[in-house]
């Protein structure tokens, strides 16, 4: 267990509804990023806020995707209208900062499946 | 962009060793292991920075080529647990990490 909890771990959904993940950070971490991991590969950088500000948003995150993390707790994901090439594995990993020495936290993920 | 791992896929019995190579294109100033278990999440091995330095693993051991832009894992005497996916990140400037492609480890008894 590394501290870090993400609710729900498995969503199935159809085809255009919207869902919503949650990640529950380690308090005292400052930064959080979201990954997102397709099978075979590695996980890929999606956005990431250091405490409430949302500081960075990859090419990979189309506008029918928000993240929001208020009051630099929680952080939440959700997609609109979802399509079946959103079908991931969603990672989110709590950071305390503070240079490379530090290693990032994953939580267990949330598996969407879209059909 | 994406560090390049090898190799693509290993297959031991209990005991025997093994080294996966991180490769990258760019200047590295330090390299994340992880291993990941299959429908699990990334679970951290260890850290090395720039100049040598480790953070991480006590039986898991690693180096850091600055010239070859290069990592290596080692793993030695391997056990059972050692099976699942290992991945190399490397941070870029707002500490996101860029992973490899990843090496497939599988240990049979």
């Amino acid at each position: 267990d590394t501290g870090v909890s993400q609710n729900p771990r498995h969503k199935i959904t159809k085809r255009g509804q919207n869902v919503t993940f949650r990640c529950d950070p380690i308090s005292e971490h400052n930064r959080l990023y979201w990954y997102r991991q397709t099978l075979g590969q590695g996980p890929e950088f999606l956005t990431y806020f250091q405490n409430e500000a949302q500081l960075e948003k990859s090419r990979l995150l189309s506008d029918r995707f928000s993240a929001e993390r208020p009051k630099g707790s929680f952080s939440t994901l959700e997609i609109q209208r979802t399509e079946q090439g959103d079908s991931a594995m969603y990672l989110c990993a709590s950071y305390r900062g503070g240079g490379m020495y530090n290693e990032q936290f994953f939580g267990p993920g949330t598996r969407l499946t879209v059909l | 962009q994406q560090p390049v791992q090898s190799p693509q896929a290993v297959i031991l019995r209990e005991g025997e060793d093994a080294v996966i190579n991180c490769s990258s294109s760019k200047a590295l100033y330090s390299v994340h292991w992880y291993r990941q278990k299959h429908g699990e999440a990334p679970v951290f091995l260890m850290i090395l920075l720039k100049g040598g330095e480790q953070k991480g693993h006590e039986k898991i051991s690693a180096s850091f080529n600055e010239k070859k832009q290069q990592s290596s894992l080692y793993l030695t005497a391997s056990q059972l647990s050692y099976s699942g996916t290992y991945f190399c990140g490397t941070p870029d400037n707002t500490d996101k990490l860029i992973f490899g492609t990843g090496t497939r480890l599988q240990v049979f008894p």
